[in-house]
């Protein structure tokens, strides 16, 4: 069946410094890939989707691009904040097939001053 | 437009006791969830609706767990009995349709001493 890994938490990193969340998927279909983020008190929320291989989607400084021959999704930035502090999760889900969308465990992002 | 909302945010049980946690989804979203998030397993699937009908009700939780569909605008997740171990966030999402992004509600943390 489709299932998603992602990096294990907790990632802890100082402001101003890099992330890379990766993702890695298995499918047999051609799935559209998310990306959400979930702040402390709240619900998951969609931070960017691309349903496309070989595309890149972005939002608030984070980007990812599908790679569909190497199945992964790593989710980046280049330079974190604080109020980047939050639990990432990435997500499969196939429209056409009618497949619901899959998660991965998430991981807990804390970035200190 | 409003989100998915849900009542009530927290709740705290005894051992045994039956509890009925509620959801509202978006407005004209055919598909509804429910998952449990916990630190450990990240979200796991409890159950998943479409049109109000029952699609997948996760194996693991039949027992104690069961979500109904009353109406297109609201559905509920029983607990009964209630234990201990089932301490945890209880998220309601919904979509327009299968694959697609979900919408989370605020969620309703659930603890059973």
């Amino acid at each position: 069946g489709d299932s998603v890994t992602q990096t294990e938490g907790p990632v802890t990193l100082s402001e101003g410094t890099s992330l890379t969340v990766n993702c890695s998927y298995e499918t047999k279909q051609y799935p559209t890939l998310f990306w959400y983020v979930q702040y402390p008190g709240e619900g998951p929320q969609l931070l960017f989707k691309v349903p496309k291989a070989n595309e890149k989607g972005s939002n608030r400084g984070f980007e990812a691009t599908y790679n569909k021959e190497a199945t992964s999704f790593h989710l980046q930035k280049a330079s974190v904040q604080e109020s980047d502090s939050a639990v990432y999760y990435c997500a499969l889900g196939d429209p056409n097939s009618g497949t619901y969308q899959r998660f991965g465990t998430g991981t807990k992002l804390q970035v200190v001053p | 437009d409003a989100g998915v909302t849900q009542t009530p945010r927290h709740e705290v049980a005894e051992k045994g006791q039956t509890i009925i946690l509620k959801c509202e989804p978006v407005s004209g979203h055919n598909d509804l969830f429910w998952y449990r998030q916990t630190k450990i397993q990240g979200l796991e699937l409890l159950s998943y609706f479409r049109s109000k009908s029952l699609m997948e009700d996760g194996g693991a939780f039949k027992d104690r767990f069961k979500a109904e569909m009353l109406n297109s605008s609201f559905s509920t997740l029983k607990i009964q009995p209630t234990e201990p171990k089932d301490s945890a966030v209880y998220l309601c999402a919904s979509s327009l349709e299968k694959g697609i992004e979900q919408y989370f509600g605020p969620g309703t943390r659930l603890t059973v001493l």
